[in-house]
């Protein structure tokens, strides 16, 4: 079965430093990665995803992840922080032969200024 | 603006009842999924539909069932309310019924008193 675990249930980073958010995965068939965004009140918003080829992936805002088998991690990245990045983050797993995601518990990112 | 609107926003009941919340997906996608998100059990997914038949089911209720009706708009239908029930729900919608990126609407939030 696969799972999503992500490390660290909330984050605080300064404004201008780099964001870090650990996500691993665990899957019996080659995945597909996901990151998702949730603003307050608000649903979720696709930040970027790793289906096949280049393992590093480049999304939306500045973020980017990288796909490292070895480790089954898919880690999301910021070099530097904004206010407005404060957020909600969800990794996702699925693969080609599903049809659903399955999601991590969450990491909630504070932006200190 | 992801183009899922759902229906209601905002929905408060009592325990023993029964309510429907309403999506409808961006214009061409053909399938919709329902997720519910809670403090303790996080994001899960509950039951996928493409093109008015259900495609995968995930940890949905049996007090809780779901149609797709042929203009795509989809309704999940939660009955006998319990406490626990109280949940925001997602609604999300892709293209094809492959694993493909996933639209979310606003979410309805259900308070059940």
């Amino acid at each position: 079965a696969q799972s999503v675990t992500q490390l660290g249930s909330h984050v605080s980073v300064s404004e201008g430093a780099l964001v870090l958010l650990r996500c691993n995965y665990s899957s019996s068939v080659p995945p597909y990665l996901f990151w998702y965004v949730q603003y307050p009140n608000q649903g979720l918003q696709l930040l970027l995803k790793y289906t096949t080829g280049a393992t590093l992936v480049k999304g939306i805002n500045g973020f980017e992840a990288e796909f490292k088998k070895s480790e089954t991690s898919f880690h999301l990245t910021k070099p530097s922080a904004h206010m407005s990045d404060a957020a909600e983050y969800f990794c996702a797993v699925s693969d080609s032969g599903t049809y659903k995601y399955i999601f991590g518990t969450g990491t909630r990112l504070k932006v200190l200024a | 603006d992801s183009g899922v609107t759902q229906t209601p926003k905002h929905l408060i009941t009592a325990t023993g009842q029964r309510v429907t919340l309403r999506c409808s997906p961006r214009s061409g996608d053909l399938s919709v999924y329902w997720y519910q998100q809670s403090l303790d059990q996080g994001l899960q997914f509950l039951i996928q539909y493409y093109n008015g038949e259900e495609r995968a089911k995930g940890n949905i209720l049996e007090r809780f069932s779901a149609q797709q009706f042929p203009d795509l708009h989809s309704e999940l239908n939660l009955s006998s309310l319990e406490l626990g029930d109280s949940a925001l729900y997602f609604c999300a919608s892709s293209a094809s019924g492959r694993v493909d990126e996933q639209f979310f609407g606003p979410g309805t939030r259900l308070t059940v008193l």
